[in-house]
């Protein structure tokens, strides 16, 4: 079953907007890590941010921020005055615990976000 | 320098052959990881290593062998390459703590023609 899911494949926002990328998820763990990359056409996976199950408040980092709905299982994305370079796959992935024990993040099937001048 | 470095960064060769992708990491790091990236972009867990504790996804056919040296190397072994293999794959690290991100290398784009 699915664990992560991005129900946008491509999105598209004008220059220095605000955009908002979704992320919903499953788990029955009370403990768990949600994170989001980004992966330019040049291929590289890039770490933008980190929510946990239990911080209280919602994660920022610069221009990027995590809208944690614990309640409803969602980890949605907001980029703030969005830029050109910010044109990229983003995925959302969540950390969990299989019966070995070890941490494996699991991704999602990535949004393809699209920033026009 | 590069954090995780995966050598190389292409590589294209015919069916059948037998080949390898190294994985260096320099954070000392405990975790390794080696993901497969399909043409739609969707990143699957191949092998997860900690501690000499090797996870395997039992999707990923026997072909695919992981071998770390030491706790810095996770060497991915492909044999008998298929055309379906083509994909680009990534080597990823992570350290202790729950809130610890992977750090991934630049990915291997292999090409079985």
């Amino acid at each position: 079953a699915q664990k992560i899911t991005q129900t946008q494949p491509g999105m598209f926002v004008q220059e220095k907007e605000a955009v908002t990328l979704d992320c919903t998820y499953d788990t029955s763990d009370p403990s768990y890590g949600l994170f989001w990359y980004k992966q330019p056409s040049s291929g590289e996976m890039i770490f933008l941010i980190y929510q946990g199950s239990y911080d209280q408040q919602n994660a920022t980092e610069g221009r990027y921020s995590l809208n944690f709905q614990k309640a409803r299982k969602s980890a949605n994305l907001v980029i703030s005055a969005s830029q050109l370079g910010d044109s990229a796959m983003y995925f959302c992935a969540m950390r969990e615990v299989p019966s070995g024990g070890s941490y494996i993040p699991t991704f999602g099937r990535g949004t393809s976000l699209i920033v026009h001048p | 320098d590069t954090a995780v470095s995966q050598t190389p960064k292409y590589l294209v060769t015919q069916m059948g052959n037998d080949k390898s992708i190294k994985c260096e990491q320099n954070l000392g790091h405990d975790t390794m990881y080696w993901y497969k990236q399909d043409s739609k972009k969707f990143l699957k867990i191949m092998f997860s290593y900690n501690n000499k504790e090797l996870i395997i996804n039992e999707t990923v056919p026997n072909r695919f062998s992981p071998k770390s040296p030491d706790k810095a190397h996770l060497n991915l072994h492909i044999n008998s390459l298929e055309l379906g293999d083509s994909a680009v794959y990534f080597c990823a690290s992570r350290g202790r703590g729950m809130n610890t991100e992977a750090f991934f290398g630049q990915g291997t784009r292999l090409t079985v023609v």
